[in-house]
């Protein structure tokens, strides 16, 4: 069974650095790219990058580029979405995801992670 | 870089009753890469069609997806009281790489 586990629920101060994870099970994990998907509260989705574990390619959307990092180790099949330095608006739900293998071109998310909750506070 | 649209931003329907969902993209979509989803409150989202119109695996015959170029709809035929929720559609392949709606809220009346 394919699974994405998240790392916890994170409480940060502005300015502090974070970094949350997205484990992978079930399956091969260098052969599928894991999408990093924003959801700020009560918004929608925003797509925010993507790497494959494979060769740690990394693509990101221009919203978000040079905002955050996203890696993989692929010794312990985790991904990770990180930042230098948090802002009060970096508060939202993470959610990892990887394609369904329906989907042609890896071109939509049929496996996703249960959410990590950020929220940023001073 | 792509938009894509979903109207209406709130569907008010009695179970039952058949749904209609639409789509529009700022620019022509492959349908091979059009998806819809379905988030509940608290919950992540979950992968209805792919492809414009291929069901995922355990979605009901009820949920139906079509459209090409630029314009696409979900169709729910006869709404049960677990379809009441946010409903996105989704695009890969144009700049941004994957891109979202704003959403769809399916509402009871």
């Amino acid at each position: 069974e394919v699974q994405l586990v998240q790392s916890g629920a994170e409480v940060k101060k502005p300015g502090e650095s974070l970094k949350i994870s997205c484990k992978g099970s079930g399956y091969s994990f260098t052969s599928y790219w894991i999408g990093w998907v924003r959801q700020m509260p009560g918004k929608g989705l925003e797509w925010m990058g993507i790497i494959y574990p494979g060769d740690s390619d990394t693509r990101y959307s221009p919203s978000f580029q040079g905002q955050v990092t996203i890696s993989a180790d692929k010794s312990i099949s985790t991904a990770y979405l990180q930042w230098s330095s948090l802002k009060a608006s970096d508060t939202a739900m993470y959610y990892c995801a990887r394609p369904h293998p329906h989907c042609s071109g890896g071109s939509c998310y049929g496996y996703w992670g249960q959410g990590t909750l950020v929220t940023v506070s001073s | 870089e792509i938009v894509l649209t979903q109207s209406p931003g709130t569907l008010s329907l009695s179970p039952g009753e058949r749904a209609t969902l639409s789509c529009r993209a700022s620019q022509s979509v492959s349908s091979s890469y059009l998806a819809w989803y379905q988030q509940k409150p608290g919950q992540a989202p979950r992968l209805l069609i792919y492809g414009a119109s291929s069901r995922a695996t355990g979605i009901p015959d009820r949920f139906s997806g079509s459209g090409s170029g630029t314009d696409f709809t979900l169709t729910i035929s006869r709404l049960e009281p677990e379809d009441f929720a946010v409903y996105y559609c989704q695009q890969y392949g144009s700049s941004p790489l994957y891109s979202f709606g704003q959403g769809t809220k399916l509402e009871i009346k």
